[in-house]
């Protein structure tokens, strides 16, 4: 089914271990882009690409790396874990940045750091 | 800059009641307004969207209505349904390609038989 996904769905890290979230969609969308859910805190935005090669910081890009060499996939990196990184994690994709067609999500990453 | 607010939840409500959750937003122009439904372990869906005033978005029983006056987007349902229960975000972004979706905080809902 077309959609977005993600890998793993769930995952423990020990402080100070590093790991990839990957998202991949396959709706030729230009814009993709990582979620952060937390209680109390609702989505925050990470890190996003407009298209292949092209990626930008938004509102808690630290202690996150992201690329873009296809259209299709956009990993996640965490360097250095830390609990204080312990969330749900979305990936999004869509046609354009303002989300005129809708933002399609994946299923989500949720990620313990012990 | 542009931001949305829900009203706080989480709200309990019995099958096949009314139900209102508010929505209300400050942005500059006219922005289109969004719907998203998360129900549990789930990523956020798109439920419905208006792109101008005075438009009515629809789907699976919903309803919001797009009121430049009172600048809100209201989600309404005639009569809940214990599947219905989820968390609801409301969101709002500009008609140009630099701009990007804003989320509200959204509010959880539980429909109990």
């Amino acid at each position: 089914n077309a959609g977005v996904t993600q890998t793993p769905k769930f995952q423990v890290l020990k402080t100070g271990q590093s790991m990839t979230l990957q998202c991949a969609q396959d709706m030729n969308h230009e814009y993709m882009s990582w979620y952060r859910q937390d209680p109390g805190m609702g989505l925050r935005l990470i890190h996003y690409s407009v298209g292949a090669g092209i990626t930008d910081q938004g509102e808690v890009p630290n202690g996150y790396n992201v690329s873009r060499s296809t259209t299709e996939d956009f990993p996640l990196r965490l360097l250095l874990a830390a609990p204080s990184q312990t969330s749900v994690y979305f990936c999004a994709s869509s046609y354009s940045r303002d989300g005129g067609y809708g933002y399609t999500f994946g299923s989500g990453t949720r990620l313990t750091v012990v | 800059g542009n931001s949305v607010t829900q009203m706080e939840g989480p709200v309990t409500l019995s099958e096949e009641a009314f139900l209102t959750i508010n929505c209300t937003y400050t942005a500059t122009g006219y922005p289109s307004l969004f719907w998203y439904v998360q129900y549990p372990g789930e990523g956020l869906q798109l439920l419905l969207k208006a792109t101008k005033a005075d438009d009515k978005g629809s789907n699976k029983g919903f309803e919001a209505t797009y009121r430049k006056e009172t600048t809100s987007f209201h989600l309404e349902k005639g009569s809940v349904q214990v599947s219905d229960s989820a968390v609801y975000f409301c969101a709002l972004s500009g008609k140009t390609s630099y701009d990007k979706v804003i989320f509200g905080p959204g509010t959880s809902l539980s429909v109990i038989p």
